[in-house]
């Protein structure tokens, strides 16, 4: 197994550009997250899913969407990119019978 | 998800020295779990504990569980250069909130 992956592990953005990154994961895991990690401000939650069809806000969900067609991919889509998203992002999945994450190595994400 | 803060923010030790990280909530908990995070790395789950007053070891490392499952903490015996990174302990729910978790530098 793959576990979680991410693509890209690096990107580098203008202001007001768009773009998705890409996650998934071969785990048959139902719960899937996005978090956000920023020096000093730990790992903060941006939006969530607890399977397909399903998702919910975290704690900073505001610039960032997400959809949850299949259970195995959980995309973050940033619509117009501020330098303020300029971050480390990282992408987890869990079954829903434990509350154990498996992250993905990341994408380090800088907005100019 | 269940919210925990974490003591200390940061701490530095010097090799061989032990560490001690705390994390507290004010609800009973129904269970936590414990990440490790190196630097340019991604957390890593070390251990869930699940009942009251829980103790489990892995080598160096101490897990304790409080008899309320309101706090729980992690001990590190003799430091490590191998131990730096972020500690972070994470309540249990839909949403997992890490929080700013514990950084520990270990200077040789």
């Amino acid at each position: 197994n793959a576990g979680v992956t991410q693509t890209p592990k690096f990107q580098v953005l203008k202001t007001g550009q768009s773009m998705t990154l890409q996650c998934a994961q071969d785990m048959n895991h139902e719960y899937m997250s996005w978090y956000r990690q920023d020096p000093g401000m730990g790992l903060r939650l941006i939006h969530y899913s607890v399977g397909a069809g399903i998702t919910d806000q975290g704690e900073v969900p505001n610039g960032y969407n997400v959809s949850r067609s299949t259970t195995e991919d959980f995309p973050l889509r940033l619509l117009s990119a501020a330098p303020s998203q300029t971050s480390v992002y990282f992408c987890a999945s869990r079954t829903v019978n434990t509350d154990t994450q498996y992250f993905g190595p990341g994408t380090r994400l800088t907005v100019l | 998800g269940q919210q925990v803060m974490q003591i200390p923010q940061y701490q530095h030790v010097q090799e061989g020295e032990d560490f001690t990280t705390y994390c507290n909530s004010s609800t009973t908990l129904s269970n936590i779990q414990w990440y490790k995070q190196r630097p340019g790395g991604h957390p890593v789950f070390l251990i869930q504990l699940v009942k009251s007053g829980e103790v489990k070891k892995q080598k160096r490392l101490t897990f304790q569980f409080g008899e309320a499952k309101k706090n729980s903490s992690l001990h590190i015996t003799a430091t490590q250069t191998t131990d730096v990174g972020t500690y972070f302990c994470v309540g249990s729910g839909y949403a997992l909130n890490f929080g700013k978790g514990t950084s520990l530098l270990v200077t040789p």
